[in-house]
């Protein structure tokens, strides 16, 4: 079944605190991205990547990293959380064609983020 | 910046009503894709509908179609036979990924 599957799905931690969120596909797409949701403001891009060791910022990386070491692999880090990362996380790949950005957005299931 | 605009953050609709949501975007590209997704509950988000730019017939999938206007850069949903199902947030995006709009709350009532 083509999924792209996140861990975890839920999780509260504290400020400061290391954590990584991991996002893998099964559709061997080349791009993949990480969104947050939050609630009045949408999904904003955080990063992206069009493939294998190339990433780049979207609207609001400040506060994250990413890496893409495999093309099926690309996780969120947060290397020192703080409150206002409080959020729902979604993981998200696609194909990428020629001519403009057409290909559906496959997401994961989402992460809940809750930062002490 | 924020190039897609969703002005209404509740819509509701009774049940085998009908219902447009609204979206209108910003752009200087002449060929690019609009998408609706719909988030249930379940928080799994789901693409609803896609429409290509340049083709000047409006996208249908069932229940769902489009009203798309380029000139007035606008790309409304319209939810026809409306059902309990159909409750959820409901995103516009343009270009797939990179732009949403802030969303819609659907409501369906019996």
């Amino acid at each position: 079944e083509a999924q792209v599957t996140q861990n975890p799905r839920y999780l509260i931690t504290v400020t400061g605190k290391k954590l990584t969120v991991t996002c893998s596909q099964n559709m061997n797409h080349e791009y993949m991205s990480w969104y947050r949701q939050d609630p009045g403001l949408g999904l904003r891009q955080i990063y992206y990547s069009m493939n294998v060791e190339v990433t780049d910022k979207g609207d609001v990386p400040e506060g994250y990293k990413v890496s893409r070491k495999e093309k099926r692999n690309f996780p969120l880090i947060l290397e020192s959380p703080s409150p206002n990362q409080t959020s729902l996380y979604f993981c998200a790949s696609r194909e990428i064609g020629g001519g403009p950005p057409f290909g559906e957005l496959f997401f994961g299931e989402g992460s809940r983020l809750t930062v002490l | 910046a924020q190039t897609v605009t969703q002005s209404q953050p509740e819509m509701s609709v009774q049940e085998a009503e009908t219902v447009t949501l609204s979206c209108t975007y910003d752009t200087s590209e002449s060929d690019y894709y609009l998408f609706w997704y719909k988030q249930p509950p379940s928080r799994q988000m789901i693409l609803v509908i896609r429409q290509e730019a340049y083709k000047q017939q409006n996208a249908t999938e069932n229940r769902f179609s489009v009203n798309f206007q380029k000139a007035a850069k606008s790309f409304s949903l319209k939810i026809s036979d409306s059902q309990l199902g159909d409750a959820a947030m409901y995103f516009c995006a343009y270009r797939s990924a990179r732009d949403f709009g802030t969303g819609t709350r659907l409501q369906v009532f019996p």
